[in-house]
């Protein structure tokens, strides 16, 4: 089935551990993106990527990283997982960074204790 | 990062009401407005993209305009149903190349 695919579906992690969260696109879509989600917060940009080879830091990047090495993947890593990381993970992504809408996977929960 | 706003917060309509909805940007640097609409335990699925100021966009009962001189867009929608019950939200597209989402509108259509 075409689209976005996140895993895992959840996961508890201790803090001070690393850990990546994964993103694959079948769309051959150019433009991705990683945001969370906390209550009365919204949808906040953690890090973009407009091609493949590229990225770029949103609105929230400490403590996350990124990387683009192709068109369909774009992996998070949370370095040493604080408590404060404690969320829900969307990746998106679009056909281009401005015009087209935005495809969404189904979200990693993340708890770090 | 820019300010991305929604009003109101929340929304309690009887089946039948027409209703809308309130998305307020930065008015410079504009390139795209998006409008996402966001079940519980599913992902966000876009609405519209719109992009001209004017852009006037309808999908059966739910409809979007766009003023970006003055930065803002509203939402409708024409006689809701309990369906129409979710989390609506914007989001702002710069010359960053970044989409920054509003916090949302939470709909609820009680029959």
């Amino acid at each position: 089935i075409a689209g976005i695919t996140q895993a895992p579906t959840s996961q508890i992690l201790a803090a001070g551990r690393r850990m990546t969260l994964r993103c694959t696109q079948d769309m051959r879509h150019n433009a991705m993106y990683w945001y969370r989600q906390d209550l009365g917060l919204g949808l906040r940009l953690i890090h973009y990527s407009n091609t493949a080879g590229t990225t770029g830091k949103g609105e929230v990047p400490d403590g996350y990283s990124v990387s683009r090495a192709n068109t369909d993947d774009f992996p998070l890593t949370l370095a040493s997982a604080v408590p404060s990381q404690t969320s829900v993970y969307f990746c998106a992504s679009s056909l281009d960074a401005r015009y087209t809408e935005a495809f969404f996977g189904q979200g990693t929960r993340l708890t770090v204790v | 990062i820019l300010n991305v706003e929604q009003s109101p917060q929340s929304l309690h309509v009887q089946e039948g009401d027409s209703t809308n909805f309130t998305c307020s940007f930065p008015s410079s640097n504009f390139y795209a407005l998006h409008w996402y609409r966001w079940e519980t335990a599913k992902s966000p699925e876009a609405l519209f993209v719109m992009t001209l100021n004017g852009d006037e966009k309808k999908k059966g009962r739910i409809s979007a305009t766009l003023n970006t001189k003055e930065g803002y867009s509203y939402l409708y929608i024409k006689g809701s149903q309990p369906e129409d019950s979710a989390t609506y939200l914007c989001a702002f597209s710069n010359t960053g190349n970044q989409f920054y989402f509003g916090t949302g509108t939470s709909l609820t259509v009680i029959p």
